[in-house]
């Protein structure tokens, strides 16, 4: 069975550049989140989606963050101008009916030069 | 906001040894869930866990919600070599729509062979 599924794995970009960072989730999965994790922070979560409505995007940082879920099968986590600060490992996970058992994606590390 | 307390950062073992983790909150938590994660890969599930008091396994793992629901631990016994990782627990306290999953700073595990 394919889990969650994250595109590119890394991302190496210059400061100012639009970064899209792309998330299939398990199929059948109705909730999709997206995470930071930083040493200085560990994991924080951005947004989270359910049956494709946002439900809580407190946690998204500044304007420059955005994420979409177009159906239920693809979600894209969008930061627009890039800063260094944005480096960092980007989850998303899934799960069924809510959010216990979220199941990860192997990540996409961005670094922003 | 909510938080969960892991400590301490890290945690030195040697092979065979049981090892336990705790986590802890001042608020109360429905549904602890275990994660592991390992270098360069997204937190894998270990064990979810639902009603106060509750204990269970999973292989050389087990894990108990604590009967007041503001802590759970988790123990390895005898610990191999790949136990190595990052531990981390996370809690959802069902706030009406905005319940999510919040989670603790993590442990990281070394075993000396």
């Amino acid at each position: 069975d394919a889990g969650v599924i994250q595109s590119p794995r890394h991302e190496v970009t210059e400061m100012g550049q639009e970064v899209t960072l792309r998330c299939k989730p398990i199929s059948g999965h109705n909730s999709l989140f997206w995470y930071r994790q930083t040493m200085m922070r560990g994991l924080e979560l951005l947004i989270y989606f359910n049956n494709n409505v946002p439900i809580d995007d407190s946690g998204m940082p500044e304007d420059r963050f955005s994420a979409k879920m177009p159906n239920a099968s693809f979600s894209t986590l969008k930061i627009q101008p890039s800063e260094p600060r944005d480096s960092a490992v980007y989850f998303c996970a899934s799960s069924y009916g809510g959010d216990n058992e979220q199941f990860f994606g192997p990540g996409t590390r961005l670094t922003v030069l | 906001g909510q938080q969960l307390n892991q400590s301490p950062q890290s945690m030195f073992i040697q092979e065979g040894e049981d090892v336990s983790m705790n986590c802890t909150s001042s608020s109360i938590f429905n549904t602890w869930l275990w994660y592991k994660q390992d270098p360069g890969e997204g937190p894998v599930l270990l064990i979810a866990l639902y009603k106060a008091g509750e204990l269970t396994s999973n292989g050389r793992l087990t894990a108990q919600f604590g009967i007041t629901r503001k802590d759970s631990f988790l123990n390895i016994s005898a610990s191999i070599p790949s136990d190595v990782g990052i531990y981390f627990c996370a809690g959802q306290a069902y706030t009406g729509a905005n319940s999510k999953l919040t989670f603790g700073k993590g442990i990281t595990l070394s075993v000396r062979p």
